[in-house]
């Protein structure tokens, strides 16, 4: 139980478009969806918190209108990546939990992002 | 939140313990302990936590010294597909779960 999956699993798009990734609890309904960033050979980086319903909540210095995040349902929260660039290549993860209290996050398989 | 240290790197033999170390001397009384993993371009696994008690799952075992200051992650009999990077991070119990900070963490490589 407890599977998260995030789709694509990579993308390749041009400088200047917009890009979406779906992440979606599975087998259970997720009340706080969290994405992540990760540049190569570094630590995860938290970008924003969601719960569903509500306006996701955007860690300093991530610009909230370019990291477009959504969190329609229980078991699904979107982010788009809008007017990428190539910096903004990178591995984006996301990670699901049912409750907002201390149990543990599951984490989805990761979607490499790459901006030419 | 407090924050962690952890070797950068470990080598252990496959088939034996592979014992990961983790300080955290700033540790609070309501702050538990975490230990999650990456393998190579794959999302995190959770391992583990606990707060002052030796943990023990299908994974893994945590044992956490009485101070509370520093705790070590034992993988009992460990297998090459056990290389990863690990972290150990310190969460405060009902504070928001998005705040796992994650460290550098410790890349072990089991080797054959």
């Amino acid at each position: 139980g407890a599977v998260v999956s995030q789709h694509p699993s990579w993308v390749i798009c041009k400088s200047g478009t917009s890009v979406k990734i779906e992440c979606r609890s599975l087998d259970f309904q997720a009340t706080t969806m969290f994405w992540y960033r990760q540049f190569p050979k570094q630590s995860l980086m938290l970008m924003a918190t969601s719960n569903e319903g509500s306006k996701a909540t955007y860690e300093q210095g991530v610009e909230k209108d370019k990291f477009l995040i959504n969190h329609a349902s229980l078991t699904l929260s979107t982010l788009t990546v809008t007017s990428a660039h190539p910096e903004d290549s990178s591995f984006y993860i996301c990670s699901a939990s049912w409750t907002s209290g201390n149990d543990e996050q599951f984490f989805g398989p990761g979607t490499r992002l790459t901006v030419l | 939140d407090a924050k962690t240290t952890q070797p950068t790197s470990m080598d252990c033999a496959e088939g034996r313990a592979a014992n990961l170390p983790c300080n955290h001397s700033t540790i609070s009384g309501n702050e538990y302990v975490y230990w999650y993993r990456q393998i190579h371009s794959q999302g995190p696994q959770y391992i583990i936590h606990g707060l002052k008690n030796n943990e023990t799952n299908e994974m893994a075992s945590l044992i956490i010294t009485e101070d509370r200051k520093s705790s070590t992650l034992i993988l009992p009999h460990a297998t090459l597909r056990d290389t990863a990077v690990y972290y150990c991070i310190v969460l405060n119990y009902g504070g928001s779960q998005g705040n796992l900070i994650f460290g550098k963490g410790t890349k072990l490589s089991v080797k054959p």
